[in-house]
């Protein structure tokens, strides 16, 4: 499974963009990267996933480099109640019983502290 | 996306004893998986269920301390037994809805369970 590696904290100015990197150096061609975020006490919530492009949705946008080899999410206007653990995770592909199905393998993610 | 109840939601139970945690799903899915959180620590993958077929266990998880059950499409449990203090954790169920629309949506999870074993 491929691994991810990101940075144990970051801070950021309420109001301003937080950008979140990751490297997946180990990625493969069908493999997705998926973001998650986790606030206290709560389940992870899904925030956005891509493959190859740049996605953009109501939350946040995904930057994935050319060789797939690293990715960014960006939260445009961070809001104290951004601050949470970020997750970069790659699906890899498995199999269980003849179905094949993808499995998240969770890191230690970014926890992002967004300050007034 | 699906929604997920789980309960229960949290529990305080004696060393040596089990509890079964369950996971109900408001629409069909595929596969389910159990996750564990140790207290600090990210998530761990137990195991992955699919109906009708043994679940899939992950290095270092055996069936005999964390048995699943998965006897629908929108239903599971994962039993927690003869617990000690190490098995203190948030246990997550989480969805797949399907190749294609797992790629729409990501996954879902339950807001977990959290257990205490004293």
């Amino acid at each position: 499974d491929a691994k991810t590696t990101q940075p144990p904290s970051m801070d950021c100015a309420e109001g301003r963009a937080a950008n979140l990197p990751c490297n997946h150096s180990t990625i493969s061609g069908n493999e997705y990267v998926y973001w998650y975020r986790q606030i206290h006490s709560q389940g992870p919530q899904y925030i956005i996933h891509g493959l190859k492009n740049n996605e953009t949705n109501e939350m946040a946008s995904l930057i994935i480099t050319e060789d797939r080899k690293s990715s960014t999410l960006i939260l445009p206007h961070a809001t104290l109640r951004d601050t949470a653990v970020y997750y970069c995770i790659v699906r890899s592909d498995s199999n269980a019983g003849g179905t094949s199905y993808g499995k998240l393998t969770f890191g230690q993610g970014t926890i992002l502290t967004v300050h007034p | 996306s699906a929604v997920i109840s789980q309960k229960p939601s949290r529990d305080i139970c004696q060393r040596g004893t089990s509890l079964t945690i369950q996971c109900q799903v408001d629409s069909q899915v595929t596969m389910m998986f159990w996750y564990r959180q140790q207290p600090g620590q990210s998530l761990t993958l137990i195991a992955t269920a699919n109906q009708g077929s043994e679940a899939t266990y992950e290095s270092g998880f055996v069936i005999d301390k964390f048995p699943i059950s998965r006897p629908n499409l929108t239903f599971s449990t994962l039993t927690v037994s003869n617990m000690s203090p190490e098995d203190s954790s948030i246990y997550l169920c989480s969805v797949e809805a399907g190749r294609g629309r797992a790629s729409d949506y990501g996954y879902t999870f339950g807001s977990g369970t959290r257990l205490t074993v004293v």
